[in-house]
């Protein structure tokens, strides 16, 4: 069955320090993968998407980058953390174009940068 | 763009109550929609799915039905419970745009269900 894990669960980060997340997915075989944001009191806003490997989409200009040096991960990644940055960060994935099935989140990571 | 507006929350229900959270859709063509939901501290679970129009999805007592005349998909459930209080998410992906069709989320809708 295909599962998907993010890590850390809960992160607190000074301003100015680098981040990395990391997703993996297990299971199966080249899926679309996303990184959404959910700031406090807010919606989920669509970070970045990629469809292979080293292909990466920003759907917003941040602060963040992300990568794909493998398959089936996807790394979120900032080289200074502002206190903006701080929020509720999912990492997804589909197969296909999520059309008939949407997508599969993985457990979140909370940021706190402080 | 395509867009999706949900119910302003909180949504503050007694246990055994109607729920209710409306959803409508702007799209081109024929998305399809979905609600998720969000316990305290977790990810976001899929809830239930419709992929055309008139199509109703259910899960867990909770239904919705594609309503392609009103552009809407609204969430029901005939009595909720305690373990129903959660942030709930109505979303749609676009038929078009191939490998890269992205899922646009409504702001979400918290539920409060009191014993």
């Amino acid at each position: 069955s295909q599962t998907i894990h993010q890590w850390p669960a809960t992160l607190v980060q000074p301003v100015g320090s680098p981040l990395s997340l990391e997703c993996t997915v297990e299971g199966t075989s080249n899926p679309n993968l996303y990184w959404y944001r959910q700031a406090a009191g807010r919606g989920l806003q669509l970070l970045f998407y990629s469809v292979g490997i080293g292909q990466i989409s920003s759907e917003v200009p941040q602060n963040l980058s992300a990568s794909r040096p493998q398959d089936r991960q996807f790394i979120l990644s900032s080289k200074k953390l502002l206190l903006s940055d701080s929020g509720f960060y999912l990492c997804a994935w589909s197969v296909g174009t999520g059309w008939v099935n949407g997508y599969t989140f993985g457990s979140g990571t909370r940021l706190t940068v402080v | 763009g395509d867009s999706v507006t949900q119910m302003e929350g909180p949504v503050t229900l007694s246990e055994e109550a109607f729920l209710t959270i409306n959803c409508t859709y702007t799209a081109t063509g024929y998305p399809s929609l979905f609600w998720y939901v969000q316990y305290p501290g977790e990810g976001l679970q899929l809830l239930l799915k419709a992929t055309k129009a008139d199509d109703k999805g259910s899960n867990k007592g909770f239904e919705a039905t594609y309503r392609k005349e009103t552009t809407s998909f609204h969430l029901e459930k005939g009595s909720v419970q305690v373990s129903d209080s959660a942030v709930y998410f109505c979303a749609l992906t676009p038929n078009y745009g191939g490998a890269t069709n992205k899922l646009i989320f409504g702001t979400g809708t918290l539920l409060a269900v009191q014993p």
